[in-house]
């Protein structure tokens, strides 16, 4: 079974603290995405990234950065959170170019900020 | 990238009725089709997906959806459904050259006795 793990299901920060949400697959997957999902808006993306050391933009940035250091694992960064952060995250993975396309989604992380 | 409207946010029904939650997505050569289940505090599962072939496509959990290209839509259905299928469903169309997927705002099923 594919397995996508999030370091926290609950976390609570203040306004301008930096947070790290982390996300490890097992799958050897090139491919992993970072969502947030709000009531009524469905799931956003984020950052995807394609593979090791690469990022690209979704559809709402702003207020976040990412980083992949090793294949299994991608980091989530909100360098000052603001309350308009409070959100679950969802990572996700999948395979590159051949795969089935699908995506493998973790826990999700429920961030508050105050 | 392209688009995809869940029409209904809500849909309650009793239980052993049957429900079809409605999926359209924006046009495009070729479709790649996703339905997603997420129950309470959990992260999203894969139910079924369309890549080609048959239109009819069997999930898990008893859902089946039907790709129609001609009215650009990918409704999931279920006969009879169950308290457990109390959950949120997303539809969701991938976007290809970019490898990502775009996800309806999703519906909420609410299955009661």
């Amino acid at each position: 079974d594919v397995k996508v793990t999030q370091s926290s299901r609950y976390l609570v920060k203040r306004t301008g603290e930096k947070v790290f949400l982390e996300c490890v697959q097992d799958m050897d997957h090139e491919n992993m995405f970072w969502y947030r999902q709000d009531p009524g808006l469905g799931l956003r993306l984020i950052y995807f990234s394609y593979d090791v050391k690469m990022k690209e933009k979704g559809d709402i940035p702003e207020g976040y950065s990412v980083s992949r250091e090793k294949k299994e694992r991608f980091s989530l960064i909100l360098e000052s959170a603001s309350t308009n952060q409070t959100s679950m995250y969802l990572c996700a993975s999948s395979f590159g170019s051949g795969g089935s396309y699908e995506q493998y989604f973790g826990p999700g992380t429920r961030l508050t900020v105050t | 990238a392209q688009s995809v409207t869940q029409l209904d946010s809500q849909v309650p029904v009793f239980e052993e009725a049957p429900v079809e939650l409605r999926c359209n997505y924006s046009s495009s050569v070729s479709v790649y089709l996703f339905w997603y289940v997420q129950y309470p505090n959990q992260g999203l599962q894969l139910l079924l997906k369309y890549l080609s072939g048959s239109t009819l496509v069997k999930g898990i959990n008893g859902f089946e959806a039907e790709f129609n290209k001609s009215q650009t839509s990918f409704h999931l259905r279920k006969p009879s459904v169950h308290i457990s299928d109390t959950a949120e469903y997303f539809c969701a169309v991938y976007n290809s050259g970019y490898s990502t997927l775009t996800f309806g705002k999703g519906t909420m099923l609410l299955v009661s006795p």
